[in-house]
This record gives C-alpha cells, structure tokens and sequence, in this order.
C-alpha cells in the first residue's frame, strides 16, 4: 500500500515563474491538507480539500496561491509569479475522512522548492 | 484559538541515555494531541496520539508520552535513545471542538552522540 506521494521532490524556479506540486494520497483517502514548512519553524496549515472541493483555505496567502483537488488525478498546489520568500517545504498529507476531528493525517516526503 | 509550544529547540543526549521532549498547549478543553518525527529530508512520520482514555500512551519506536491536564502536557520520552532517534521531534494539538487542522510547534532538534 503506497503511501502519500508528492513530485517533485525538489522544484527550482526563478523569480516570476509558476510552480506546481503534486501530492497524490493514500489509496482510500479522500482528504487531503497543504502545509508549508519554513527552515527551523514546524508546519504551517495552508488549505484542507476534499474531492472536488475546497473545505477550508484559511491558511492559503490571498494571491498568487491556489489548490485544487479534482475528481480525478492528484491534488495541485499552484503559486504564480513566485518569490524567494516562497523557498520553502511544503508537504501535503491525507486522511481518511472517516473518523471527523480524530483522522489521522499521514505526510508525504514533501516537495522543496527553491526560488532564485 | 489553539497553540503549541515545545521550549527546547535542541537537545542532546548520550546514544542509551533517557530522553524526555517536552510539550506545552494551549487550548480550553480537552484537545487530541500528536507527536510526529521528521527525519532529515523526509515527511512527517506519526509516533503516537492522544485522543482519550488512559494518559499514558505508547507509540512506536519504543516512544510514550503522557498527557497531563494540570500542567497542559504531553511530553515524550523514551527510556533509552539510539542513533537513529537522531531527528527533529514535532508536537501538535487538535482542537477538540471540530477542527480538523492540527497547530504543530516549532520542534525540536534531537542530537545523539556515540
């Protein structure tokens, strides 16, 4: 049973350009959550989606930031026009949706993206 | 709103030497309450949790960690650390209340020497 899985693994983009992370959950699950890890800082709660929807985007920067999980396919975390202040961790976990405030997430191996 | 604090950014331990990582929350009720490891590079990996019952929960690895309603805690020990255990150490609560989004701390650094 594969885990969480995200790619790139590592994602270097210049200033300006778009970047896309893809994190597809564990077979089963229908939630997935966003995170965004600065150096020597814990984990940051960006958005919560399930299928085809968005349940809570509270943590998600108001531009330039969006995510989408389609009925098909893996989630997307999409940033445009990226900045070196976006050089970050950013790991995406799944849940089962079964349990309500009780699921338990588990965590991709994250994608590091770097801006120059 | 919820909120974690774990007080040490480092510590260091003797490889077979004891190990306690402390954590802190803040939150009105009773929330659930996780450990998670990261190794190096790597995603988050769950250790243990708390959602009720017994204070006193074991986890993987050989970890427990005790919750304490008085002084806000849930501390993580292990009675004999190894290289391995070598990582960084995250806290995290989740409000009892409905939420699904846990708040982590900021972690903390795990050093084993020989």
């Amino acid at each position: 049973n594969a885990g969480v899985m995200q790619n790139p693994r590592h994602l270097v983009r210049r200033r300006g350009q778009e970047a896309r992370l893809r994190c597809s959950p564990m077979k089963g699950h229908s939630h997935v959550y966003w995170y965004r890890q600065l150096p020597e800082e814990g984990l940051k709660f960006m958005v919560y989606l399930q299928k085809e929807n968005i349940i809570d985007e509270s943590g998600m920067p108001k531009e330039r930031f969006s995510a989408e999980f389609p009925k098909e396919g893996p989630s997307i975390l999409r940033i445009q026009q990226v900045v070196r202040g976006d050089s970050a961790a950013y790991f995406c976990a799944s849940s089962p949706g079964t349990s309500g405030s009780t699921d338990t997430q588990y965590f991709g191996p994250g994608t590091r993206l770097t801006v120059l | 709103a919820q909120s974690v604090t774990q007080p040490d950014i480092h510590i260091t331990v003797s490889e077979g030497a004891s190990l306690e990582l402390r954590c802190n929350y803040s939150y009105g009720a009773t929330p659930y309450l996780f450990w998670y490891v990261q190794s190096p590079g790597q995603g988050l990996q769950l250790l243990l949790k708390y959602f009720s019952g017994d204070t006193l929960v074991q986890g993987i690895k050989g970890f427990e960690a005790e919750f304490k309603r008085s002084q806000s805690s849930f501390n993580l020990r292990k009675p004999s650390v190894h290289w391995s255990d070598a990582a960084e150490y995250f806290c995290a609560v989740v409000a009892s209340g409905g939420s699904y989004i846990p708040t982590f701390g900021r972690g903390t650094s795990l050093i084993v020497h020989p």
